[in-house]
């Protein structure tokens, strides 16, 4: 299985930061990493796909990058709404795997 | 709008069994593949199973192969995922979540997300 190594597991920022949070899976999964933003009681959002690709009604403060095995997403400049858990995701192979999880509170 | 819910989750002895379903709405059901994944509260996400838009070919992790079962009914617009000889470790809340992109690519992501089922596994 494709390992997801998240880090830091906990981030503390203030709103107007920029913050990024890095994911590394143990072997190539090409662009196939997703970004997926969760709050407490929630489901998981979507964020960013393909690595990069900022999906639909998302903030364009958010961005993703990467290939291969190193992944990060950014947030330019931290809203009170983005103090939540993000968790990164392999859909390159089966079984798909997520990242443990950083969570960004104040 | 999109929407899937999911029922079905409750308690359940250890090696009893349970049938979660998902009832999707808002878009052409049979036209996209669709996941099944775990989440013990305060931990992470874990990938369990995903099946084709027309059943045709799954997928499964290695946890809960030849235990769980994912199938669906495209005349129903439903998911569901069977779950047999239930264990302690698999109490967590369960979500279904829409495969995107449509069939024809082989890489699929989850775009669309149920607010889960909780499952409970204890005597």
């Amino acid at each position: 299985d494709i390992q997801m190594t998240q880090f830091p597991p906990t981030l503390s920022g203030s709103v107007g930061d920029r913050v990024t949070i890095t994911c590394r899976a143990s072997q190539s999964v090409d662009s196939w990493l997703a970004w997926y933003q969760q709050k407490p009681g929630k489901a998981p959002k979507l964020l960013i796909f393909k690595a990069s690709s900022l999906e639909y009604g998302v903030p364009s403060r958010f961005s993703g990058s990467g290939f291969g095995t190193d992944f990060t997403l950014t947030i330019s400049s931290l809203q009170p709404d983005d103090f939540a858990t993000y968790f990164c995701h392999q859909y390159h192979t089966y079984p798909q795997t997520f990242g443990q999880g950083t969570k960004v509170d104040i | 709008q999109l929407q899937l819910v999911e029922s079905g989750g409750g308690v359940v002895p250890p090696g009893g069994s349970l049938r979660l379903s998902c009832a999707a709405s808002g878009f052409t059901f049979s036209n996209f593949a669709m996941h099944w994944v775990r989440q013990v509260p305060g931990r992470g996400l874990v990938w369990l199973s995903l099946i084709w838009h027309d059943g045709s070919n799954k997928y499964q992790a290695d946890a809960v192969k030849g235990r769980f079962t994912i199938s669906r009914d495209n005349s129903k617009n439903t998911l569901y995922l069977d779950m047999n000889n239930l264990r302690a470790e698999d109490t967590a809340v369960y979500y279904c979540a829409r495969a995107f992109p449509p069939p024809g690519y082989h890489y699929y992501y989850m775009d669309v997300w149920g607010r889960g089922t909780t499952v409970t596994v204890s005597s």
